[in-house]
């Protein structure tokens, strides 16, 4: 069974980067046939895309986020990662990573099937 | 972007009544190459993380029991539990991915009555 576990600090200051990482066990992260995906929630809203990576480093950043993003991926770890710099308090949420099925027919990213538990990242100082 | 809209936001139905709710995407997600449109719907438990149900609008993933239902085309979709129980109680989500960025609905929240 794939699990996706997110870490990283549970609080970050204002105008400061938010970093978190997603570890990949029970399959390998080196598939042709997935995509992987930060996505996140803020308290008692709804869900939104940050961005996906392809194990080859191939990224897609939601436009409205695109100039804080980095997406980075470690196949030797099985691991990838995000990166949001510049947060505000707007940036408090839930983030989650996930598995985004890849469509082969359209070449591009469908639903997410696998998800990890999710971390609670606060802005504030 | 594409923009998804969810009705009701909430709902109350009595145990083993039906429940259904509706996504309304701002542009057709059918792919006319194929037929197939680009509609998945998602629950969401509280402290949990979305657990697909449905994808291409009315494919159940495996394990989802067959009392959930997706349906409709083009802009209009509809999930469907046929009869509700308790663990039903839940949010419900539906997301398009016909156009990048894939975009969520606001959500459903099913309750008991």
């Amino acid at each position: 069974q794939l699990l996706l576990q997110e870490s990283g600090p549970g609080l970050v200051k204002p105008s400061e980067t938010l970093s978190l990482t997603c570890t990949v066990s029970g399959g390998s992260i080196i598939s042709s046939g997935y995509y992987w995906g930060w996505i996140r929630q803020p308290p008692g809203k709804g869900l939104e895309l940050i961005g996906t990576i392809y194990y080859s480093g191939s990224t897609y950043y939601t436009p409205s986020l695109k100039s804080r993003v980095t997406i980075s991926v470690d196949t030797s770890k099985n691991q990838f990662s995000l990166k949001l710099s510049s947060v505000t308090a707007a940036d408090t949420a839930v983030y989650y990573c996930a598995r985004q099925d890849y469509d082969k027919y359209y070449d591009s990213g469908s639903y997410f099937d696998f998800w990890g538990q999710g971390i609670l990242v606060t802005v504030s100082s | 972007d594409i923009v998804m809209t969810q009705s009701p936001d909430s709902l109350a139905v009595s145990l083993g009544e039906r429940a259904t709710m509706k996504c309304k995407s701002s542009q057709s997600v059918l792919y006319s190459s194929n037929n197939k449109n680009s509609l998945a719907w998602y629950q969401q438990k509280p402290g949990q993380p979305p657990k697909l149900l449905i994808y291409w609008a009315s494919t159940r993933e495996s394990g989802v029991p067959d009392r959930i239902s997706g349906s409709g085309s083009g802009t209009d979709f509809t999930l469907t539990i046929s009869s509700l129980q308790a663990e039903d109680v839940a949010v419900y989500y539906c997301q398009q991915y016909y156009s990048s960025p894939v975009t969520f609905g606001g959500g459903t929240k099913v309750e008991i009555k």
